[in-house]
């Protein structure tokens, strides 16, 4: 199975300012067809978790763009420029490459 | 408006069964493979299974941990799948969510969870 490590466990930001999530794979996510099988979502409290953004760098429909992908391979990375109070949730990184589909720990996002 | 809608959670027995329902509207659920994702209490998310669309033979696949007592099963005239949950253990006990897989292999469309809880 593809093991998913995030970083940091828990990030209090300020609002205002910016914020940045790590993600590493354990093996390789780049497909042959030369897109990164790597996605990202959010999972506010109380809610279900909502794609943010897909392979790698897309964001997903509607969502801020405040909000952005980088990476390839095996390390990835989430920033938010600005981070808003509705932005407080638990983040996830997920591979679609090979099934078993895994997740990260996830990275829970707190407001100081 | 596109929406997933699970059912059938609820308190059972270590050793019961359960089987939740996933209900879809606002797409084409015939041509969407569905997966299955839990969420015990306070952890994270583990993938649990998927079933295809009819074009793929509707195969499904299985975490090892659930593989031989979970089944996937769609009923693509009702616009639902399901989720057959037998032999249950207490650390089965979690949210259960259905979510299709879309365009970029994404899992796009989540339901709000069902909750089980396998307990004496």
């Amino acid at each position: 199975d593809i093991v998913m490590t995030q970083s940091p466990l828990s990030l209090p930001v300020t609002p205002g300012e910016p914020a940045s999530i790590s993600c590493r794979s354990s093996r390789s996510l780049l497909h042959s067809n030369g897109k990164n099988y790597l996605h990202w979502y959010l999972q506010k409290p109380g809610q279900s978790p909502q794609l943010l953004i897909y392979l790698a760098s897309n964001r997903a429909s509607g969502v801020p763009d405040r909000f952005s992908g980088s990476g390839s391979g095996t390390d990835f990375t989430l920033r938010i420029t600005r981070v808003e109070a509705e932005d407080v949730g638990l983040y996830y990184c997920m591979q679609a490459l090979q099934l078993p589909l895994t997740f990260g720990g996830g990275t829970k996002v707190e407001i100081k | 408006e596109v929406q997933l809608v699970e059912s059938g959670g609820g308190l059972v027995q270590p050793g019961g069964s359960l089987k939740l329902s996933c209900a879809a509207a606002g797409f084409t659920f015939r041509g969407s493979p569905i997966h299955w994702v839990r969420q015990a209490s306070g952890k994270g998310l583990e993938w649990l299974g998927r079933i295809k669309r009819t074009g793929d033979e509707y195969a499904t696949a299985y975490a090892v941990s659930v593989e031989g007592r979970f089944a996937i099963s769609r009923d693509d005239s009702k616009n639902t799948a399901y989720l057959q949950m037998n032999s249950l253990k207490s650390e089965d006990t979690a949210v259960y969510y259905c979510t299709r897989l879309g365009d970029y292999d994404a899992l796009d469309i989540w339901g709000r969870g069902t909750m089980v809880t396998v307990s004496s």
